[in-house]
């Protein structure tokens, strides 16, 4: 099926420790964001790509790295991981601005 | 800053009950506003999206509306039944911007 494929779904870290969540998508979008949810803090955006090539920090950017290593695939890198970055998240992509967004099934991270 | 708020922040009803879910955002001056589902544990369905030049959306059973000077927007679910039982989330997407999500409405459809 046509989508947004995100990569592990959970994991479990040590503090310091570093890994890469991955994200491909299908569609052909040129737009690709990830996002963090957190109990009562809703979604938060750390870093979007409008297009291939760029990257921007969103909201809470501080802690991760992006790339966007082709117009499929978007990846999230967590090079010393705290215990404040246990979360869940999301990828997820659209054609462009004025357009909708199609979210992936989310990784759940854990760091102890 | 645009800032989007739901209420209620929780909702439960009897099966078969008409409803309607609302948010509400700060600046009028938006682009699209698109109601998402999410049930527990897992990502995000999109549900409708209401796009610049539109007041509503339809999709079965579901119904979204949008009134961009009084800053709101409306999910309105006839018939519920208890599989329509998910945190509902609306998001609206300022002009140049990326999307801003509400906190969500966590819906209970009781049997």
């Amino acid at each position: 099926n046509a989508g947004v494929t995100q990569t592990p779904k959970f994991q479990v870290l040590k503090t310091g420790q570093s890994m890469t969540l991955q994200c491909a998508q299908d569609m052909n979008h040129n737009s690709m964001y990830w996002y963090r949810q957190d109990p009562g803090m809703g979604l938060r955006l750390i870093y979007y790509s409008a297009s291939e090539g760029t990257t921007d920090k969103g909201e809470v950017p501080n802690g991760y790295n992006v790339s966007r290593l082709n117009k499929r695939e978007f990846s999230l890198r967590l090079e010393s991981a705290a215990p404040s970055q246990t979360s869940v998240y999301f990828c997820a992509s659209s054609p462009s601005y004025n357009y909708g967004y199609t979210f992936g099934s989310g990784t759940r991270l854990t760091v102890v | 800053k645009q800032e989007v708020t739901q209420i209620p922040a929780a909702l439960s009803v009897p099966e078969g009950e008409n409803l309607v879910l609302n948010c509400s955002f700060t600046d009028s001056a938006i682009y699209n506003l698109q109601w998402f589902r999410q049930d527990p544990g897992k990502g995000l369905t999109s549900l409708l999206l209401i796009q610049s030049s539109q007041r509503e959306q339809t999709s079965g059973r579901l119904n979204a509306s949008l009134d961009k000077s009084s800053g709101r927007s409306t999910l309105y679910i006839a018939a519920s039944q208890p599989g329509d039982s998910a945190t509902y989330l609306c998001a609206v997407e300022p002009p140049g911007q990326n999307f801003v999500f509400g906190p969500g409405t966590r819906l209970s459809v009781l049997p």
